[in-house]
């Protein structure tokens, strides 16, 4: 079945850095990636909406120049975090069209921020 | 607008009791999807169910089954003879299904504690 592939599965970083996260479609293109943060006990959000070959969709609210997404291939998605601070620590999770459910999410990448 | 509602935020119950998840959603589509996930402490979102809004069959599936109520608008979950490996959080969400690819949108959660 389809399999998103999403690395780290957690980072811990220092503020003011960056941190990149990957999202992968293995065995489908993956043309449209949705971008979710989930933070403590809380429910899913969507961040951005990323598009081969075009600019992201960005829900109001979320910083696209903190927040900065690259959509290279049909099979790759990365989602940056730059200047990092320890309010951004949260779960993030990418999800797909495609695969035998209408979507496959990835595994999540838990970030913590010090 | 479209959303979601799980005013279940934990339930803790004893092995092998019954339990029911309660989902209600909000949308002005005619044509959405419905689905459940369950959350393990590790994170990652394991599919449960999909269920589009033209198709109001009840579904069973082992010990889970879920009750669809277009006209009262909920999605209800149950599980049978809950196990202590049931013990997570589980989301309810809807998506929509007009031209293209579309958002999910999640409701907050409900954390089951499935107590030996």
């Amino acid at each position: 079945g389809a399999v998103v592939s999403q690395h780290p599965s957690w980072v811990i970083c220092k503020s003011g850095t960056s941190v990149k996260i990957e999202c992968r479609s293995l065995d489908f293109q993956a043309t449209t990636m949705f971008w979710y943060r989930q933070f403590p006990k809380q429910s899913l959000m969507l961040m951005a909406t990323s598009n081969e070959g075009s600019k992201a969709t960005y829900e109001q609210g979320v910083e696209k120049d903190k927040f900065l997404i690259n959509h290279a291939s049909l099979t790759l998605s990365t989602l940056t975090v730059t200047s990092a601070h320890p309010e951004d620590s949260s779960f993030y999770i990418c999800s797909a069209p495609g695969g035998s459910y209408g979507y496959t999410f990835g595994s999540g990448t838990r970030l913590t921020v010090v | 607008a479209q959303k979601v509602t799980q005013a279940q935020t934990e339930i803790s119950v004893v092995e092998k009791e019954d339990v029911t998840l309660d989902c209600v959603y909000e949308t002005r589509d005619t044509t959405y999807y419905l689905f459940w996930y369950k959350q393990p402490p590790s994170g990652e979102l394991v599919f449960l169910i999909r269920r589009n809004s033209f198709d109001e069959q009840n579904e069973i599936s082992g010990r889970y089954s879920w009750n669809f109520q277009k006209s009262t608008s909920s999605f209800n979950f149950t599980i049978t003879a809950s196990q202590v490996v049931d013990s997570a959080v589980y989301f309810c969400a809807l998506s929509e299904a007009t031209w293209g690819f579309n958002k999910f949108y999640f409701g907050s959660g409900t954390k089951l504690n499935v107590k030996p």
